[in-house]
């Protein structure tokens, strides 16, 4: 079964607009990471965030990770049509026994020029 | 550094016939990964390696898939028989550590007539 749960499934915007997406967990994680899977080509880590830290930033991206809600969400601000892709968020669980990454479902983002 | 290479990159076969999806980790990384993505169960890990060493093979859906790293730089997984119900993309990937980002290859379309 799916650790993550991303939501919504798939996603059009406007360029220039923001794009939320979040994912939902549901046992404890040693750390979250995003990923991004352009069409055609394997997926590119975009951001890790550890489970004792809130919020993180990188250039557009910004990932929020609330822990009490086994949630997490990214936001890419003024988004670009190279933006449009999928979004998976992936899971390592809380003292990982071999357990490795849980990948989700993943966002499909269309982001319209 | 090249990445992950993966060959083929596509790759079309008649039921029956054995099929071998290679992979080049990224040098020095310890772990190494088999995906399997399809639309009606996403990604899905297959087995992983650390050291060459297959770690974690639950994910492989039956004795007719066997996977093989018999060096640092090169792994292998077989399908054979293959079956129509195989067709999916697989990814490799790999990582210097459990908690540390993945790094994929491109994967191989792999369809099964």
């Amino acid at each position: 079964s799916q650790q993550g749960e991303e939501d919504p499934q798939a996603l059009s915007i406007q360029e220039g607009e923001n794009a939320t997406m979040n994912c939902s967990y549901k046992t404890s994680i040693n750390n979250l990471q995003w990923y991004r899977q352009n069409s055609g080509r394997g997926l590119v880590h975009l951001i890790l965030i550890r489970s004792n830290e809130r919020e993180k930033h990188s250039g557009r991206l910004r990932v929020t990770l609330d822990t009490s809600k086994k949630s997490s969400s990214l936001l890419i601000t003024a988004s670009r049509a190279a933006d449009t892709a999928s979004y998976f968020c992936a899971t390592e669980p809380y003292n990982n026994a071999g357990n490795m990454l849980t990948f989700g479902g993943g966002t499909r983002l269309m982001v319209k020029p | 550094d090249a990445g992950v290479i993966q060959s083929p990159r596509h790759e079309v076969t008649e039921m029956g016939q054995e099929v071998t999806l290679r992979c080049k980790p990224i040098s020095g990384h310890d772990y190494l990964f088999w995906y399997r993505q399809t639309m009606m169960r996403g990604l899905e890990l297959l087995i992983y390696f650390n050291n060459n060493v297959p770690i974690d093979d639950s994910g492989m859906p039956e004795d007719r898939f066997s996977a093989k790293m018999p060096n640092a730089s090169f792994s292998t997984l077989k399908i054979q028989p293959s079956e129509p119900r195989d067709s999916a993309v697989y990814f490799c990937a790999s990582t210097l550590s459990p908690s540390a980002p993945q790094h994929f290859g491109d994967g191989t379309r792999l369809s099964i007539l």
